[in-house]
This record gives C-alpha cells, structure tokens and sequence, in this order.
C-alpha cells in the first residue's frame, strides 16, 4: 500500500540552528509534493511546493528538496525561532489522483 | 481578499443526531475539498467539489456526504453521528485550475459527539 511517512517524534532544536524535518513515501512517483505549516486547533497554512522535475526549491528561510530516487522530501528551516514551532505536514498526490493525501506531520519545537 | 471561511467552529452533538457543517472558500475559487482530521489518524480527504460536482471522493461511509452551491459555498453533511466522529472538519478551496495548486484551508469546526 502507499504510504507517507513523517517522523512522529517532535524535533527539539535550539533557536539559530538548522530544523530539518523529513517526508518519506512508498509505492508512487507523484507529480509534486507540498509543505504545510499547522498550528495547534488552526488549518494548515501552505508554504511551499515542488515538482518531480525540480531538485530543491527556496522561499526565504525555507528550503525544500525532492529526491524521486529515494523517494524523499527533505524540509530545512535555517537560523530557526521559537516562532517557527509548529506541526509540518507534507502532502502529495497518490493513487492517480490530484488530490494531494497528507502525511501525519512532525512537531517542530524551537527552544529560545 | 477574504480567506475560507468555516461555521460553525464548534459543536457538540449526540450520537445518532445529524449535523451540517458550512464552508465559504476564496472568491473566485471553484474547488472545495473536505477533510477530517483526528489525533489517530491525521488529516483524512473526505470528498472534493468543483462547479457543484463531487469530483473525487475519499474512503469514508456513506452518512458523510457535502455538496456544493453555485457560489461555490459548501455543506458537507454527516448522519446518524458516532463517538468516532468527533474530530476537526477541515475545508480547503483552491483554484481547481491545475494539478498543482495549492490549498487554503478554513479554521476548521470542532465536532464533538457525545
């Protein structure tokens, strides 16, 4: 079966350092894999998107790469703050649908 | 311009009882998708409208059903409610232009059955 797997231990990290938070999957090549950011009783809230074509992808202090080989999506937040603590989720479409499936995210916790 | 808008943002209700929950999306947007989300299971797709069609559906019974107006608001509807139930409803909207747009999700409404 398919699977998206993020780790479901919260990563614990100091402000200033470098988050790094992984998005494994199983059983599809997808056309494109998504970023969220959810914070606690809120919707999730897009960041960022890459396509099968492309290797990495920035937007400020984020970045994001995609790796079809491994089948992995590696998420970087650099010089990272308390305010950054949230849950990510990945998302990308399985199946032969669009409709992206969600991983079931990873608790970021940035310590001042 | 406004975001997704979702009401109620909490609920309770009994078991057996029914409930409508309501989502307005981006203007402009034509695509609404619903999803439930719960500690155990994270966030699940419920079904997806577009221009008043259900356009893909996800793996849940059949007392969970939504449709969609022509303003592209949205209801989705659960019946006869069991304790399993309670979770967050989430409603996304986007485009629905391609197959790579991305999502902008409501606040959610806070089902609890009881």
């Amino acid at each position: 079966s398919q699977k998206i797997e993020q780790n479901s231990e919260a990563l614990n990290i100091q402000e200033g350092k470098t988050a790094t938070l992984t998005c494994n999957y199983t059983n599809y090549s997808p056309a494109y894999l998504q970023w969220y950011r959810q914070d606690p009783g809120r919707g999730p809230v897009f960041l960022l998107l890459i396509r099968e074509n492309e290797k990495e992808k920035r937007k400020e202090r984020l970045k994001v790469t995609f790796d079809t080989t491994l089948k992995q999506s590696l998420f970087h937040i650099t010089a990272s703050q308390p305010a950054d603590s949230a849950t990510y989720l990945c998302a990308l479409p399985v199946g032969g649908s669009y409709i992206p499936t969600f991983g079931r995210g990873t608790s970021l916790i940035v310590h001042p | 311009k406004a975001g997704v808008t979702q009401t109620p943002r909490y609920l309770i209700k009994t078991r057996g009882q029914q409930v409508t929950l309501s989502c307005s999306p981006i203007s402009g947007h034509r695509s609404v998708s619903w999803y439930q989300q719960t500690p155990g299971q994270g966030l699940q797709f419920l079904f997806e409208y577009f221009s008043e069609t259900q356009r893909n559906k996800g793996n849940f019974p059949g007392r969970f059903s939504g449709r969609q107006f022509s303003n592209s608001r949205s209801e989705m509807n659960v019946s006869t409610l069991e304790l399993g139930d309670s979770a967050l409803y989430l409603c996304a909207s986007s485009s629905g232009a391609g197959k790579n747009t991305e999502a902008f999700f409501g606040q959610g409404t806070r089902l609890t059955v009881v």
